[in-house]
């Protein structure tokens, strides 16, 4: 069964970065036919999609973040990392790492979300 | 980006009853197109990819149609665990955006 998780501070102080780790278990990223993508919701608002990382490394993000997000993998801990620097109210949301089948590029598999807040 | 503009944004309706929520793409995006259903506190989950391709456990009463810039999920007939918002996704071209969702609520 294919597992995602998220983690990391659930509140983070305006201009500082915000760091979230997705853990993933069951299954192996490493094939090139899935890839790990994080996605956002706003509160009460629909869903905004970040970026993704496979794991070879190869990487985009979505534009309007404005080169302030970066994905990346730790392979000896199955672990995709987020950062996003600059932070602002704006990007208080419930953060989501899923599942991406390449070629498709639909999310089979999802975290349970985590929730930052940015706020001093 | 290819904007994607759902309809309803949200919509009352009774156990039983068949429902219809819109999906419409600013260009062609073949089909392209994914479903999720969303309950409260949780996380999304697929229910259908490529416009009409049921995952795996979803039951037959959800159904997706369309190609280019106009597409459908039906509910043929509303279940209790039904009430919930739904999302739509376009992967043709990145960035991958959603639409803003559609509330399904009880009448």
């Amino acid at each position: 069964q294919v597992q995602l998780q998220e983690s990391g501070p659930g509140l983070v102080k305006p201009s500082q970065t915000l760091s979230l780790t997705c853990t993933v278990s069951g299954a192996s990223l490493n094939s090139g036919g899935y890839y790990v993508t994080w996605i956002r919701q706003h509160p009460g608002k629909g869903l905004e999609w970040i970026g993704y990382s496979y794991h070879s490394g190869t990487t985009y993000y979505n534009p309007s973040l404005k080169s302030r997000a970066t994905v990346s993998l730790d392979t000896s801990k199955s672990q995709f990392s987020l950062k996003m620097n600059s932070v602002t109210a704006a990007d208080t949301a419930v953060y989501y790492c899923a599942r991406g089948v390449a070629g498709g590029d639909w999310f089979d598999y999802w975290g349970q979300g985590t929730l930052v807040t940015v706020s001093s | 980006d290819i904007q994607v503009t759902q309809s309803p944004s949200s919509l009352s309706a009774s156990v039983g009853d068949r429902v219809s929520i819109s999906c419409r793409a600013s260009q062609s995006i073949s089909t392209y197109l994914n479903w999720y259903q969303q309950k409260p506190g949780k996380a999304p989950k697929l229910l259908i990819s490529a416009a009409s391709r049921l995952q795996g456990g979803v039951p037959a009463r959800f159904s997706g149609s369309g190609s280019g810039t106009d597409f459908t999920l039906t509910v043929s007939s509303l279940q209790p665990e039904d009430f919930a918002s739904y999302h739509c996704q376009q992967s043709y071209e990145l960035p991958w955006t959603f639409g803003q969702g559609t509330k399904v609520e009880m009448k």
